[in-house]
């Protein structure tokens, strides 16, 4: 256990539905990240906030997907209008960013969504 | 663009070293990240070469070159339970983390 925390850790919806996972990070962590994955790859970026700031959003992301970090503590991630291909595992990260070289992210279990 | 590219499979004896590479291709990137993945469970956070050269951790070493874009990560002695995918991932300025689609070690008895 890492202490960072997602919730739920499954979700099966049908397409069309929205969803919304959460993300509690490392209390005192000011960096946070969400990640994609599916089988057989690396964790593809998401987005990423410093404290509730949120800093930079990949280009692959179509306008469905849209996270929130309230006061800088837990993240929101919402998919709205859900398709069969956003089935996979998102993942959340956190870090503490000191200084230059502070590039460890400590994970999250995940939350699996499963589109039917 | 930014890429990372390391070997899908390996395979090793219990007891052997083996060695993980990863080229990537990218403007930006400050340094080299690796972590490990089990089945089923979280990435964790092996190391980091924000420098050339060598880093070791006990029975892991990484190594990264970047005037050849180019890193890798050395498991010593290895056990069973080192079975699992390896991720070389690229840390920008931004601390933005691009990872590579990773290696599946496997540790034969």
């Amino acid at each position: 256990d890492t202490g960072v925390s997602q919730d739920p850790r499954h979700k099966i919806t049908k397409r069309g539905q929205n969803v919304t996972f959460r993300c509690d990070p490392i209390s005192e962590h000011n960096r946070l990240y969400w990640y994609r994955q599916t089988l057989g790859q690396g964790p593809e970026f998401l987005t990423y906030f410093q404290n509730e700031a949120q800093l930079e959003k990949s280009r692959l992301l179509s306008d469905r997907f849209s996270a929130e970090r309230p006061k800088g503590s837990f993240s929101t991630l919402e998919i709205q209008r859900t398709e069969q291909g956003d089935s996979a595992m998102y993942l959340c990260a956190s870090s503490l960013v000191r200084s230059t070289t502070d590039y460890e992210q400590y994970f999250g279990p995940g939350t699996r969504l499963t589109v039917t | 663009g930014q890429s990372l590219e390391q070997p899908s499979e390996v395979t090793a004896v219990e007891g052997a070293i083996v060695q993980i590479n990863c080229t990537y291709q990218t403007s930006g990137f400050y340094g080299l990240s690796w972590y490990q993945q089990h089945d089923g469970g979280a990435p964790t956070f092996l190391s980091y070469n924000g420098l050339d050269g060598l880093e070791e951790t006990g029975r892991f070493s990484s190594f990264l070159s970047r005037s050849d874009s180019y890193g890798y990560l050395l498991l010593q002695e290895l056990q069973m339970k080192d079975s699992a995918s390896y991720f070389c991932a690229g840390n920008t300025g931004g601390f933005k983390t691009i990872f590579g689609a990773g290696t599946r070690l496997f540790v034969k008895a």
